[in-house]
């Protein structure tokens, strides 16, 4: 399963809104996880199964979607929220990442 | 506090092995599925294999298959990534994880990586 994330990059300021798409080239259910990733850090998970957040992750962070589209959301951006974001889907073998999106500050 | 310990990394002619080590730390790591998964630099992230907690059961991605060796030791809270006839496209930053939601996985906990250089 192929998973497309959108954009590559984006711009954003502080205290915006955005939104991350990833596509799964076949349907996936809700079986799909968001990591954020750090420069020279390990990923950390954000959700798992599209929309459970996972411990001590802030609410500005959501998921939504389901079959083979899903956003993640980040409703008030702040300074340590630009990085990188993964999808990842666990429907079926192999797991398969997105390529990944990058949140600039504009 | 979950912490997971890679080692083993490091610069490595092609055709030759190398064998990475995760030592786990603060949960029941004979319970828990066990995952390496990849980042070329400057690329994005890449599953490589997952084992279950009892051995019984392993995966890899079609690029390492027949090439890696996915193990552990839970006497010694320890997974291992054996690496064979390793080439330039296998140079990446090496991450162990915990996999939940076996048999399908997402990964939980991250180590802080391993790095494999694979040049001449």
């Amino acid at each position: 399963i192929q998973m497309t994330q959108s954009p590559a990059t984006l711009s954003a300021s502080v205290g915006g809104r955005i939104t991350i798409t990833c596509r799964a080239s076949q349907t996936i259910s809700t079986w799909l996880a968001w990591y954020q990733q750090r420069p020279g850090r390990a990923p950390k998970l954000l959700i798992s199964k599209t929309t459970n957040l996972e411990g001590g992750v802030p609410s500005r962070f959501s998921g939504s979607g389901s079959g083979t589209e899903f956003t993640l959301t980040i409703s008030s951006l702040q300074s340590d929220d630009f990085v990188t974001y993964y999808c990842q889907q666990y429907s079926s073998y192999p797991w398969t990442f997105g390529q990944g999106t990058k949140v600039e500050i504009k | 506090e979950v912490q997971l310990l890679e080692s083993g990394g490091g610069l490595i002619q092609p055709g030759r092995s190398l064998k990475l080590s995760c030592r786990a730390s603060g949960f029941s790591f004979s319970s828990q599925a066990m995952s390496w998964v990849r980042q070329a630099p400057g690329k994005g992230l890449e599953w490589v294999s997952v084992i279950s907690d009892n051995s019984l059961n392993t995966y890899y991605a079609d690029s390492v298959k027949g090439r890696f060796i996915i193990s552990r030791d839970n006497s010694k809270n320890t997974l291992y990534l054996q690496m064979r006839s390793l080439r330039g496209d296998d140079t990446a930053m090496y991450y162990c994880a915990t996999a939940l939601e076996w048999p399908n996985p997402y990964f939980d906990h991250w180590g802080q990586g391993s790095l494999v250089t694979v040049s001449s």
